[in-house]
């Protein structure tokens, strides 16, 4: 079935970074942007940015500017999210998810996340 | 940003209860609103799109409802399965940003 498989639990020191990845499956990977969000110990989800696979497009966060990058490999169906200068209240899941886009009736585009990867659990320490 | 607000923050209900918790948009989304559920441990699932869209396989205990700053969420008949997180989310412009969430819990 369509679904998002996430790279493994990482543990970095501050000021390291960090690499995640998110692999497609069982769907044309360059037709649904991806979105990366994360959840901080016990608190709600926080958006980091997309990536269209199609053209490499990103936008981020204007909380991440400088210090994400959104890339992708095609050939493997794989969208990554680097995190760079780490600092602890990174410490947090990482979760990518499909961008589905619907027009909508009233004009423009509806978005929604219809299918989620299971999350990266990210550990910042020292 | 478009700023999310969802109300109240946690809420205690029993199985069977009708329950329903708002999020308001810190500016006029018209209907470009997306609700989750989320348990713990889990990640996010799509409920609803468009303001009131339900999403396939979702039960239509779950509906939605509202337009432009003021949204609700509302379960006709609380289930044992239904106790998690609920999030609003905009996708008025491509920042999709996301509510604070309302935890039901077990009265």
């Amino acid at each position: 079935q369509v679904q998002l498989v996430q790279s493994g639990a990482e543990v970095r020191k501050p000021g390291a970074s960090v690499k995640v990845s998110c692999k497609a499956s069982e769907y044309t990977f360059t037709d649904y942007y991806i979105y990366w969000v994360r959840q901080a110990p016990g608190q709600g989800l926080e958006w980091m940015g997309w990536i269209n696979p199609n053209n490499g497009g990103t936008k981020n966060a204007q909380k991440f500017q400088g210090r994400v990058t959104m890339t992708r490999d095609t050939s493997i169906s794989t969208a990554y999210m680097e995190l760079n200068r780490l600092r602890s209240d990174d410490t947090a899941v990482y979760f990518c998810a499909r961008i589905v886009v619907e027009p909508a009736s009233i004009g423009g585009d509806y978005y929604y996340m219809d299918v989620w990867g299971k999350g990266t659990t990210v550990t910042v320490s020292s | 940003d478009i700023q999310m607000t969802q109300s109240p923050s946690s809420l205690s209900a029993s199985v069977g209860d009708r329950v329903t918790f708002t999020c308001r948009a810190s500016q006029s989304i018209s209907n470009y609103l997306n609700w989750y559920q989320q348990k713990p441990g889990k990640a996010p699932k799509l409920l609803i799109s468009a303001a009131s869209s339900l999403h396939r396989g979702v039960p239509s205990r779950f509906s939605g409802s509202g337009s432009g700053t003021d949204f609700t969420l509302t379960i006709s008949s609380l289930q044992p399965e239904d106790f998690a997180t609920y999030y609003c989310q905009h996708s008025y412009s491509t920042s999709f940003t996301f509510g604070g969430g309302t935890k039901v819990e077990i009265k």
